[in-house]
């Protein structure tokens, strides 16, 4: 079993839709990203939390640090936000980083 | 600020060769770390480097190293390449360590023929 699962792995929205990406970690952690990856390969920060919730434009980050789960939400998703979002979480114990498979997401017009 | 940048894009080398890739962090920051990502694999850690030391390793077989240099630059050696080393090495520089917020270069893009 993999240390981070994320889900759905593919996932299709008309634009306007609201989306949810969830990521589930099995390790104590010390923080966790939120990636964005363009077809192309360019990676992008997104989010790094550590606790609560954070918001960026029509972005929000949650994290439960006691169910070890993380969302990323997408309000009013667009096409422009078709991407792969990538989970990474850092070891508590190990300090490594430890990746997801990611999420395939698609938004059509 | 100039963000982070790799080079080369794109290489293309055969069995048996090493290779050096480059990585130019963002100005001010100290940490870099370099991943490698395969269709098979996705992301992996390789290992990060601050202050011109190795601060932390993945799982990779010694074929891989790094060094850092006093300018905060960093680069990635394979040795006697293999197959599977081909992938897309991708850089990320931050302030002081994986904590903090990654900016990542485009990557460079290896095929091992």
């Amino acid at each position: 079993k993999n240390e981070v699962e994320q889900s759905p792995q593919n996932l299709t929205a008309q634009e306007g839709e609201f989306i949810t990406i969830n990521c589930s970690y099995s390790v104590g952690i010390s923080a966790l990203h939120w990636l964005q990856q363009h077809p192309g390969g360019g990676i992008v920060s997104l989010f790094m939390l550590s606790s609560g919730k954070k918001k960026h434009g029509r972005l929000i980050a949650t994290i439960n640090i006691q169910e070890k789960h993380s969302s990323l939400h997408i309000t009013a998703s667009h096409p422009r936000d078709s991407a792969v979002y990538i989970c990474a979480v850092i070891n508590y114990n190990t300090d490594k980083l430890i990746f997801g498979t990611g999420t395939r997401l698609q938004v059509f017009p | 600020k100039a963000g982070v940048t790799q080079t080369p894009r794109y290489l293309i080398k055969t069995r048996g060769q090493q290779v050096t890739l480059s990585c130019s962090p963002i100005s001010g920051h100290r940490s870099v770390s370099w991943y490698q990502q395969t269709p098979g694999q996705g992301l992996q850690f390789l290992f990060e480097y601050f202050s011109e030391t190795q601060r932390n390793k993945g799982n990779f077989p010694g074929r891989f190293s790094g060094r850092q240099f006093s300018n905060s630059r960093s680069e990635m050696n394979v040795s006697t390449l293999e197959l599977g080393d081909s992938a897309l090495y991708l850089c990320a520089s931050s302030l002081r360590s994986r904590g903090d917020i990654q900016y990542f270069g485009a990557g460079t893009r290896l095929s091992v023929l």
